[in-house]
């Protein structure tokens, strides 16, 4: 079955800095791949989504980038704030298996100020 | 527009009793999915819910069960609980069994089993 990782488990910025996290999956056939951004006491919600015929996608501060050769894909973090702090997911899935999302492990984002 | 919602937000139960857990779905979804959170790890799917039939599973023993009613909300039962049970529970609507759509997340069940 899919295997998605992800990298890496902890990550502290300057604010205004920059954030890139990555992860790799294991299925070819994965051709959804969504980010999601949990707060403490929260459930995930959904911050950006890529499908495997798009190469990047860009939503203001967000960008998600995807090489389905290598088969990986990043979320990319702009002029980073206090409030981006949280655990990010991301996750791939397989149309044929019902839109089950596999998730990555998390990484938890700190921004400093 | 209400975003999917879940009942109750915490639980404690004592091993081998039962458990369900609820879910409404946003507006304009007619699939859920649920997810288990073990604390510090990435949800992991249980199974899902299309038109009120299991459409797709993941590794979880039978004694996890689920239904969907007609207005597309949706149970998660539990039988014969066990202390690796204890977790986030998590909901998540979308639109379309069989497509890749956006799901949406609820702010989860926390079950802890003593």
């Amino acid at each position: 079955g899919e295997n998605v990782e992800q990298h890496p488990s902890t990550l502290s910025v300057q604010e205004g800095d920059s954030a890139v996290i990555k992860c790799t999956y294991s299925d070819s056939a994965s051709n959804y791949f969504p980010w999601y951004k949990q707060e403490l006491g929260k459930g995930p919600q959904l911050i950006i989504d890529i499908r495997s015929n798009v190469g990047e996608k860009k939503d203001q501060r967000i960008a998600v980038t995807l090489n389905k050769t290598a088969k990986h894909f990043s979320l990319h973090i702009t002029e980073t704030q206090p409030e981006d702090s949280a655990v990010y997911f991301c996750a791939a899935s397989l149309r044929e298996y019902g839109n089950k999302l596999v998730f990555g492990a998390g990484t938890i984002l700190r921004v400093k100020s | 527009e209400t975003g999917v919602t879940q009942s109750p937000t915490h639980l404690i139960k004592t091993r081998g009793q039962q458990v369900t857990l609820r879910c409404s779905s946003q507006s304009g979804h007619n699939t859920v999915s649920w997810y288990q959170q073990a604390l510090g790890q990435g949800p992991q799917f249980i199974f899902q819910y299309y038109r009120e039939e299991e459409n797709g599973r993941g590794n979880f023993p039978p004694r996890f069960s689920g239904l969907q009613f007609p207005n597309y909300s949706s149970e998660l039962n539990v039988n014969a609980l066990e202390l690796d049970d204890s977790a986030l529970y998590l909901c998540a609507s979308s639109h379309g069994g069989q497509t890749n759509q956006p799901q949406h997340f609820g702010d989860g069940t926390r079950l802890s089993i003593l």
